[in-house]
């Protein structure tokens, strides 16, 4: 499965909403009835970090400034006001064909103007 | 607090070899899937291998299956991935990683240890 993220780099302004979008070439509904869509946000210097799985699902610890939408093969992720720590590389992965294995997005560079 | 500590990267010449080991700590390391994801310069973040908790299934990307290797020892929580006959393409971040099977995601990463293949 292939994942293809828009835009490959979003100019942002402090405070404004931010979307990233993720498009696979199939769907990734999972015939237990899931969808294994996450989102990683990466920090330069640091490893990737866990934002949301399953769609629309905050990990422990992530602001509620951060949202996910979507199904099938078309999915958004959302910052409702963006700031400066949100600066980074943001990534879709796909865990719906795992085993054997997973496939991540190419990445969206958030910046700010 | 779940850590994961990778170790053994560095300069190697193409065709040589190279042991990456994880040292974790924090959760019930035998209970879980472990991963390797590498990231090459400036690219994204790729899946390389993964071990099932006790060990019966490993799966690899098709880029590393028959050179790579991973294995674990939950008596002393470490994860290891054998790497041989490398190449200047496998030059990355290799960050060792804890799969949260349920949601199938990867909930928790190491800082990543950097293998450079080079002559």
């Amino acid at each position: 499965i292939v994942m293809t993220q828009t835009p490959l780099s979003s100019p942002v302004t402090l405070g404004q909403p931010a979307s990233i979008s993720c498009r696979s070439s199939q769907s990734l509904v999972h015939s237990d009835g899931n969808t294994y869509l996450s989102w990683f946000q990466q920090r330069p210097g640091q490893p990737p970090r866990p934002l949301i799985y399953k769609i629309s699902n905050r990990f422990s610890g992530v602001p509620d400034r951060f949202s996910g939408s979507g199904a099938g093969t078309d999915f958004t992720l959302k910052i409702s006001r963006v700031e400066a720590e949100d600066v980074g590389v943001y990534y879709c992965m796909q865990g719906t064909q795992y085993p054997p294995m997973y496939t991540f997005g190419q990445g969206t560079k958030l910046e700010i103007k | 607090e779940v850590q994961l500590v990778e170790s053994g990267g560095g300069l190697v010449q193409p065709g040589g070899s190279l042991r990456l080991s994880c040292s974790a700590s924090g959760f019930s390391f035998g209970s879980y899937t472990m991963h390797w994801v590498r990231q090459a310069p400036g690219k994204g973040p790729e899946f390389v291998s993964a071990i099932d908790n006790n060990a019966d299934n490993t799966f690899y990307a098709d880029s590393v299956r028959g050179r790579f290797s991973i294995s674990r020892d939950n008596s002393e929580n470490t994860l290891y991935l054998q790497m041989s006959s490398l190449r200047p393409e496998d030059t990355a971040v290799y960050y060792c990683v804890k799969m949260w099977y349920a949601i199938r995601s990867l909930d928790y990463w190491g800082q990543g240890t950097l293998v450079t293949v080079s002559s």
